[in-house]
Formats: structure tokens, sequence, C-alpha cells
């Protein structure tokens, strides 16, 4: 069964801190993981997308990283933001042509205090 | 402004009253589809559909029914609700998905309609 699992389920850091976020999933074949930020209550935001052949990807302050070998991807952000305070979503997409299945992470709900 | 627009943003309801979730995009995008988010599940998907007329069950698709006449609105309707359908929904859409595009499903979302069935 295809999985994506998130690490750590939740984590709090102070404001102006980094941190990083991880995922791991066994979906296979994979054709590309992306993340997204879910501010409380409201829809996911695309952060990042990354596909097989790319190792990382840069939004801003959010960066992403994939090891496709080891099926692990990471999403780091630098000088954390109250704003920041969100739940971080981790998604894989299934093979290429036709419909592709989606596996949705569980997420992991970041705290940043001032 | 390029969104999903889902209404309403809360509803309550009795057990057995029928309703719809109304979800609208105006990006042209032919993917839509319908999740349901719960505490530690996560999003599930309920149905999605590839283009007009052409809709298909996703993981949780039990109660649900939906219909895609056009191509810009996908709405969700609950012939018969249950309080095991009480939660957060949301309706998503993205260009259509090809071989090689990067892109892929799920790029838009809508604000969520948050759901109680009594």
């Amino acid at each position: 069964k295809n999985q994506v699992e998130q690490s750590p389920q939740s984590l709090i850091i102070l404001e102006g801190k980094n941190c990083t976020l991880q995922c791991n999933y066994t979906v296979s074949p994979f054709s590309n993981l992306r993340w997204y930020k879910q501010d409380t209550g409201r829809g996911p935001v695309s952060l990042t997308i990354m596909t097989f052949s790319e190792n990382t990807k840069s939004n801003g302050r959010y960066t992403a990283t994939l090891d496709a070998d080891t099926k692990q991807s990471s999403l780091h952000i630098t000088a954390s933001q109250l704003s920041d305070s969100a739940s971080y979503i981790c998604v894989v997409r299934g093979p290429s042509g036709g419909y592709q299945k989606v596996t949705f992470g569980i997420g992991t709900k970041l705290q940043v205090i001032p | 402004e390029a969104q999903v627009t889902q209404n309403p943003r809360y509803l309550i309801t009795v057990t057995g009253k029928k309703l719809t979730v109304t979800c609208s995009q105006n990006m042209n995008h032919e993917y839509m589809s319908w999740y349901r988010q719960d505490p530690g599940l996560g999003l599930r998907q309920i149905y999605y559909s590839m283009n007009v007329e052409v809709t298909d069950k996703g993981d949780v698709p039990e109660g649900y029914k939906v219909s895609r006449k056009e191509k810009r609105n996908f709405p969700l309707i609950l012939e018969s609700p249950s309080p095991n359908q009480t939660s957060l929904y949301f309706c998503a859409s993205s260009l259509r998905q090809g071989a090689g595009m990067s892109q892929g499903t799920e790029a838009f979302f809508g604000q969520g309609t948050r759901l109680t069935v009594v």
C-alpha cells in the first residue's frame, strides 16, 4: 500500500530559528512530490513541487529537497516567522500517464512562537 | 483572481436532509476533485473528475455523489447525510495532467466547507 509518512507530527520553534520537516514515502513508481502549507481551517496552498529528477526547489524561505533513491523529502524553513505557523503536508503522485494516484501525508503542525 | 470557490463555508444540518456543497473554479481547469479532512487522517479523496461528464470514485466515495455538467462547476451532493460525514471538505482543481507534466493535480484548493451533521 502506498504511504506517505511525515515527521515530526508537531513542532514548536522560536521565531527566527530554522527548522526541517521530513517526509518518507513508499509510492512507486513516483511521478512528483509537492509540499503544501495549510493554515488552520483554510485550504492547502502549494509551496513547491519536484519531479523525480529534481533534488532541490526553493520558494522564498522554503527549500524542499528530494532523494528519490531513498524516497525521502524534507522541507527546510529558514528564519521562521510567526506567519509560518501552520500544517505542512507532503503529497506524492504515482505513475505518469492517465490518472495519477495522489497520496497525502497527515502533515506536520508547526507553531512559531515569539 | 484565480481561485476555487466553495459554498457554503459552514453548514449545520440534520441527519437525512439532502444537501449540496458547490465548487466553482475560474481557471478553465479540466481536473477537479473533492476531499474530506479529518483529525489524524489527513486529506482523503472522495471523487474526482478528469473533464466534463467524466467522474470517478476516490478513496472514500460512500454516501456522496458528484456531477460535472460544465467545466467550471463540480458540486458535491450528500443525498442522506449522516453524523460520520461531519468533516472539513475541500474542493481542488488543476490543469489536465498528462505524461511529462510537472504541475500535477491538486494545484489549487478552495477555502473549505465545515459540515456538521447532527
